[in-house]
């Protein structure tokens, strides 16, 4: 079992670029959440899901788009990068809303220069 | 929302019990009180939850007063892989939105 996994790890980007963070879990759960932190901050919460084909908007979404075409995958999009997106990226999962253990990735570090 | 108030950091000698406390005042009767930890550079890693009674598992014990007003997180013998920050989340809304506040940076000394 390999958990909640994020790719890449690392990434520098130039102002303006896009990419896609992409989030995998193998628990076969049904909630998956993008969070950012930010240095010296707590996580907050981009966008979630709640099923295959549903994504919501969470505490600070804008600049963010998100899918959810497979159960397993989340992808993060950033499609026009700026400065202030320079975070740690984390992603999770979940299989309760109600419950709410999340199982939390590694994280991606991202520069936008 | 229940907002969580907690100390910014605290100091505990290795071998002895941290108690992490946190003031949840708002908190509704169905709220849980959930407790995370994220050692540095790492994601956040769930500690336990609780609701009315105490908890325990094989990492901590949550002691929940009767107004449920407050809590208090017990590591009974903290080694220096605890060292962490420590939050005290109650989820809200629809979606059970976990909100990571600045948490408490608990420091186990040698």
């Amino acid at each position: 079992n390999a958990g909640v996994t994020q790719t890449p790890k690392f990434r520098v980007l130039k102002t303006g670029q896009s990419m896609t963070l992409l989030c995998a879990q193998d628990m076969n759960h049904e909630y998956m959440y993008w969070y950012r932190q930010d240095p010296g901050m707590g996580l907050r919460l981009i966008h979630y899901s709640v099923g295959e084909g549903t994504t919501a908007k969470g505490e600070v979404p804008d600049g963010y788009n998100v899918s959810r075409l497979k159960k397993q995958n989340f992808l993060l999009g950033l499609e026009s990068a700026a400065p202030s997106q320079t975070s740690v990226y984390f992603c999770a999962s979940s299989y309760s809303l109600t419950f709410n253990e999340q199982f939390f990735g590694p994280g991606t570090r991202l520069t936008v220069l | 929302d229940a907002k969580t108030t907690q100390p910014t950091s605290m100091d505990c000698a290795e071998g002895r019990a941290a108690n992490l406390p946190c003031n949840h005042s708002t908190i509704s009767g169905n709220e849980y009180v959930y407790w995370y930890r994220q050692i540095h550079s790492q994601g956040p890693q769930y500690i336990i939850h609780g609701l009315k009674n105490n908890e325990t598992n094989e990492m901590a014990s949550l002691i929940i007063t009767e107004d449920r007003k407050s809590s208090t997180l017990i590591l009974p013998h903290a080694t220096l892989r605890d060292t962490a920050v420590y939050y005290c989340i109650a989820p809200y809304g629809s979606a059970r939105q976990l909100t990571f506040g600045s948490g408490t940076q608990l420091t186990v000394l040698p």
